[in-house]
């Protein structure tokens, strides 16, 4: 099946501090991204979409200014949480899908510790 | 907008039993995309079961099936056979015209040796 690729697996930052999470479509190309987040024993919860090439679109109460999303190539999307605080602590999956497929390829996620 | 409930956030089989996680969904879309998937403690997202809505047989994969009920809007899961290494927290979801996939907070399933 279709790999996706999300790296850090794992990152601890200091509160103030920005970090960047990468997905990649390692052998399809991905016109949709989807970015969701997941607090411990809880559910996944969709933040944003991202079309390649246009900029995202954020869920409700996912603050856009804090969590950008870039998108700039078939086979890369980027989430960076901005001047993080310990309440960002958590575990961030993306989605990648192609075309009209409706396959769902989920990345590994990535677990973030703001310290 | 839709919903996805599961009413069952923990349950414990012994091994070989079977057993069955409930779900429950809401939406007015007409054709739509069922899923079960399972997250073990590496917390990788993987796809168990996958339902077609327009399709009025049963998805199955081998000790995997699904009863889905369209006019109820329940999509239940049954595990023949259960094996320890099916220990993992499993979610209802649900795709939407848009691709977006909807969650349900999970059930915890627990296999007794």
């Amino acid at each position: 099946g279709a790999v996706v690729s999300q790296h850090p697996s794992w990152v601890i930052c200091k509160s103030g501090t920005s970090v960047k999470i990468e997905c990649r479509s390692l052998d399809f190309q991905a016109t949709t991204m989807f970015w969701y987040r997941q607090f411990p024993k809880q559910s996944l919860m969709l933040m944003a979409t991202s079309n390649e090439g246009s900029k995202a679109t954020y869920e409700q109460g996912v603050e856009k200014d804090k969590f950008l999303i870039n998108h700039a190539s078939l086979t890369l999307s980027t989430l960076t949480v901005t001047s993080a605080h310990p309440e960002d602590s958590s575990f961030y999956i993306c989605r990648a899908k192609s075309g009209l497929n409706t396959e769902a390829f989920f990345g590994q996620g990535t677990r973030l510790t703001v310290v | 907008a839709q919903t996805v409930t599961q009413s069952q956030p923990e349950m414990s089989v012994q091994e070989a039993e079977t057993v069955t996680l409930s779900c429950t969904y809401d939406t007015s879309e007409s054709n739509y995309y069922l899923f079960w998937y399972k997250q073990p403690p590496s917390r990788q997202m993987i796809l168990v079961i996958r339902q077609e809505a327009y399709k009025q047989q049963n998805a199955t994969e081998n000790r995997f099936s699904v009863n889905f009920q369209k006019a109820a809007k329940s999509f239940s899961l049954k595990i023949s056979d259960s094996q320890l290494g099916d220990t993992a927290m499993y979610f209802c979801a649900f795709m939407r015209i848009d691709d977006k996939i909807i969650f349900g907070k999970g059930t915890r399933l627990h296999i007794l040796p």
